[in-house]
């Protein structure tokens, strides 16, 4: 049963890094048929896809936030992570880690299938 | 970005109601469209991907349409669980992008 679960502080000062991670279970991060990705939805807002980063290290980033924004794979801990440097309250934000499954032959995407639970980060001083 | 319009914002109906939603892609997209349904406090659930294609153990009285740059989510026959937050997602093109959500209420 695939699950994944985010975690890290749910508090993080302006200006300071927030740092997330994504725990991945009953699938390897490093199965080449998908890609491993971070969304986020402010309080009462819509969807924000943020990121994905895939087993060979090939990374893709929204480029609203990519100046901001590093993904990263931990394969022995079968984990992927989330950094956003310079935070504002304008990223206070349910962060979600998500699978992205894909066609190895095509390429052809299927959207996310699998979602974490979610975790509210919060942006204060 | 591929740009994904939502219509309409919100809606009210009755259990027993055909409901529609509808998706525009800002340029052809295929039929790489994914429907997703959000509860209050939950992550997003996947309803449809592929357009038209149902995820396992999601009911039959979701179905999906279209192609191109036009796509919709119907549910045929509202039930008192369907009442949700309902996201189109683009899954063409990175960045993925998702509509603005449509959320369905009791009338």
């Amino acid at each position: 049963q695939v699950q994944l679960q985010e975690s890290g502080p749910g508090l993080v000062k302006p200006s300071e890094t927030l740092a997330l991670t994504c725990t991945v279970s009953g699938v390897s991060v490093n199965n080449g048929n998908y890609h491993w990705s971070w969304i986020r939805q402010p309080p009462g807002k819509g969807l924000e896809y943020i990121a994905y980063i895939y087993y060979s290290g090939t990374t893709n980033y929204n480029p609203s936030l990519k100046s901001r924004v590093t993904i990263s794979l931990d394969m022995s801990k079968n984990q992927f992570s989330l950094k956003l440097s310079s935070v504002t309250a304008a990223d206070t934000a349910m962060y979600y880690c998500a699978r992205d499954p894909h066609d190895l032959w095509s390429g052809d995407g299927m959207g996310f299938d699998y979602w974490g639970q979610g975790t509210l980060v919060t942006v204060s001083s | 970005d591929i740009q994904m319009t939502q219509s309409p914002s919100s809606l009210s109906a009755s259990i027993g109601d055909r409901v529609t939603i509808t998706c525009r892609a800002s340029q052809g997209i295929r039929n790489d469209l994914g429907w997703y349904q959000q509860k209050p406090g939950k992550a997003p659930k996947r309803l449809i991907y592929t357009a038209s294609t149902l995820q396992s153990g999601v009911p039959s009285r979701f179905s999906g349409g279209g192609s191109g740059t036009e796509f919709t989510l119907t549910i045929s026959s509202l039930q008192p669980e369907d009442f949700a937050t309902y996201y189109c997602l683009q899954h063409n093109s990175y960045p993925r992008t998702f509509g603005q959500g449509t959320k369905v209420d009791i009338k």
